[in-house]
């Protein structure tokens, strides 16, 4: 059974442009969520959804992020028009009604 | 919203010895507990995890306590080795048994020493 899938591991853009995460939930789970953690800090929560629908967005920046999770295929954390404070571990978990969260390896975003 | 607050934020132990960490939380809807384990570059591990009608669980050489009087739970490892070296997150969320977000301490680097 596969766990949480992320793409890409690594992510390098420059200042202005966009971002694009991947993110597979493990099988049979339908509840994602994304998390930020910064160097040396803990994980601070982003947005959780569920197929086609945002459940809470509560912690991600209301400019320049957005998330989705279509019907078909991986959740997608979109940033657009990329800072330097962006650079970060992007970490997705997935859940499936029970609430035990399991992790992706995440991916590592560094903006130059 | 739900604050949580983590103790110590490093710890060293030698292989053998016990080791604790402790978390308090401020929202009294908070049902759910998991704790985590992040060795370095990689991803967080579920390890142990409790619910607000359970005082405390057990696994191996793990254990947790909930007091929810008190609003604090610990994370107990007894016969610490060398690969329990890691840090660790704690974690509350708001519902029992359902999904939801969940908010995580600012984790414990623990080090065992041989």
């Amino acid at each position: 059974n596969a766990g949480v899938m992320q793409n890409p591991r690594h992510l390098v853009r420059r200042r202005g442009q966009e971002a694009r995460l991947r993110c597979s939930p493990m099988k049979g789970h339908s509840h994602v969520y994304w998390y930020r953690q910064l160097p040396e800090e803990g994980l601070k929560f982003m947005v959780y959804l569920q197929k086609e629908n945002i459940i809470d967005e509560s912690g991600m920046p209301k400019e320049r992020f957005s998330a989705e999770f279509p019907k078909e295929g991986p959740s997608i954390l979109r940033i657009q028009q990329v800072v330097r404070g962006d650079s970060a571990a992007y970490f997705c978990a997935s859940s499936g009604s029970g609430g035990e969260q399991f992790f992706g390896p995440g991916t590592r975003l560094t903006v130059l | 919203g739900e604050n949580v607050e983590q103790h110590p934020s490093t710890l060293s132990v030698q292989e053998g010895d016990s080791a604790v960490i402790k978390c308090t939380y401020s929202d009294s809807a908070s049902n759910y507990f998991p704790w985590y384990k992040q060795e370095l570059g990689k991803r967080p591990q579920l390890i142990i995890d409790i619910r607000s009608n359970v005082g405390e669980k057990k696994d191996q050489r793990i254990a947790v306590t909930l007091n929810k009087t008190a609003k604090h739970f610990s994370l107990h490892i007894t016969e610490t080795q060398p690969e329990d070296s890691a840090v660790y997150f704690c974690a509350a969320g708001p519902n029992t048994g359902t999904a939801s977000k969940l908010t995580f301490g600012t984790g414990t680097r623990l080090q065992v020493t041989l």
